[in-house]
């Protein structure tokens, strides 16, 4: 069970917007940057944001990040097929000794 | 371009030593302010950070695993590695190697190996 909890799964049309939540406490998502992560299936986890909102060199402009309070978001806009993949919220908790801790992801369906 | 590589024993036994390792290129693994990680996804689960390594002598570990987890850098070959002591078919994950950046607001990996399977089983 993890401290970050993102919704199993969503779906979408092509074309259409998606947000995936990413919910934590004041611990963490409240006082830390978060970041974003895509899994293509059979692929290793790739950054899609770092630092709330930033996106690494390549990641196209319609994936978006976004944090209020103590829960973040993760936005993406136009989807295509190739957008279905699994998604992980990650970030850290001064409550606990890991360096780094995940959500337990969300399975995007492009419908 | 920063790349990585995992590569170790498929299967191990359990209660034996699970040892992988991960090559870098493309960047010199003694670089300041790098952080390596270990991080493993059981078939069908989550992601788990196992630990990290940093200035390739200090440590971090999950505290679900500390004490079964050691990593560690080799300078000369440009790798890092993980060693995982009595394992059990709970440990069965994709393993994956990744570079850190780390400082004392933001945590994120932004380089992944492709990920190696390891089965434990007898």
């Amino acid at each position: 069970q993890s401290v970050l909890t993102q919704p199993p799964s969503v779906s979408a049309a092509p074309g259409q917007k998606v947000t995936i939540s990413c919910s934590g406490s004041s611990s963490n998502i409240g006082t830390k940057y978060v970041s974003w992560y895509q899994q293509l299936p059979g692929t290793a986890p790739k950054l899609l944001i770092y630092d709330n909102y930033k996106r690494p060199s390549g990641i196209p402009d319609r994936f978006s990040g976004s944090k209020s309070g103590t829960s973040a978001t993760l936005a993406i806009t136009g989807l295509q097929t190739g957008d279905e993949a699994d998604y992980y919220c990650g970030t850290w908790d001064s409550s606990l000794r890991a360096l780094v801790i995940f959500g337990g992801g969300t399975k995007l369906t492009v419908l | 371009q920063l790349q990585l590589q995992e590569s170790g024993p498929g299967l191990a036994k359990p209660s034996e030593t699970l040892s992988l390792t991960c090559s870098v290129s493309g960047g010199s693994i003694s670089t300041t302010n790098f952080y390596w990680a270990w991080i493993r996804q059981p078939p069908g689960k989550g992601l788990e950070w196992i630990g990290s390594i940093y200035d390739t002598e200090t440590t971090y570990y999950s505290p679900s695993l500390q004490s079964r987890v050691t990593i560690s850098v080799d300078t000369s070959t440009n790798q890092f590695s993980l060693k995982v002591t009595s394992v059990t078919a709970a440990d069965t994950a994709v393993y994956y190697c990744a570079k850190a950046s780390i400082t004392g607001t933001t945590r994120y990996f932004d380089s992944w190996g492709p990920g190696t399977l390891v089965t434990v089983s007898s």
